[in-house]
């Protein structure tokens, strides 16, 4: 059974600073890794993803993937409340379906 | 408007009612996923095609569920005698070549 765990929050941060989510997974066969943010009542939508060990950026949001670990984060500097959603973190095992984790909701305060 | 599109948006129907959702996927994508979300959970996946073969189906899905995908174009599930536990967010996705899933609006779908 693949599992992807995150806190389900809300992590609370003011505006300006930096908001840190954090994801593991069970399958050590997951090859690609993927960040989506959902508004509430909306559908998922693409933010980053990664797929080999280390940091990628791109704008103000870095994602962070650590395979030995099973560990994936991502980082939004200056976070503004326009940022304040829900966090998806998914995985995928090469042309296969997505396993998604709960999700973390954000809230940045003005 | 060339993102995926979902019709309807939204569905209200009477249990024991048949429903049909339509997906139409970006066009060069030849991968099209089907998932249902629930409040508070992440997106669980139901089945998905490659073209026009259907080629995995998770437990989640049914008998009351059927899923097609003619020509390889856009795709419609059909949920059969709807229950109040079917309703949801079902969503569809599909892939580029690097195997990224773009995601459609999705239709809400609500059992009274």
């Amino acid at each position: 059974q693949k599992e992807v765990e995150q806190n389900s929050g809300p992590l609370s941060v003011p505006e300006g600073a930096i908001a840190s989510l954090n994801c593991t997974y069970s399958d050590r066969g997951s090859q690609s890794f993927f960040w989506y943010r959902q508004y509430s009542g909306k559908s998922p939508e693409l933010i980053m993803f990664i797929y080999s060990n280390g940091d990628k950026e791109d704008g103000r949001f870095t994602a962070q993937l650590n395979k030995a670990s099973q560990y994936v984060s991502l980082l939004i500097r200056d976070s503004q409340p326009s940022d304040s959603a829900t966090y998806l973190c998914a995985v995928t095992s090469g042309y296969s379906t997505l396993t998604f984790g709960k999700g973390t909701m954000l809230l940045v305060s003005p | 408007d060339t993102g995926v599109s979902q019709d309807p948006r939204h569905k209200i129907t009477k249990r024991g009612q048949n429903v049909t959702f339509r997906c139409d996927p970006i066009s060069e994508h030849n991968r099209l996923y089907w998932y249902r979300q629930t409040l508070g959970q992440g997106p669980e996946f139901l089945t998905y095609f490659q073209n026009e073969a259907q080629l995995e189906k998770s437990r989640l899905l049914s008998d009351r569920f059927s899923a097609e995908r003619p020509k390889g174009s856009f795709s419609t599930l059909e949920i059969q005698r709807t229950e109040q536990g079917d309703s949801a967010m079902y969503l569809c996705a599909s892939t580029d070549v690097r195997d990224t899933q773009y995601f459609g609006p999705g239709t809400r779908l609500t059992v009274l």
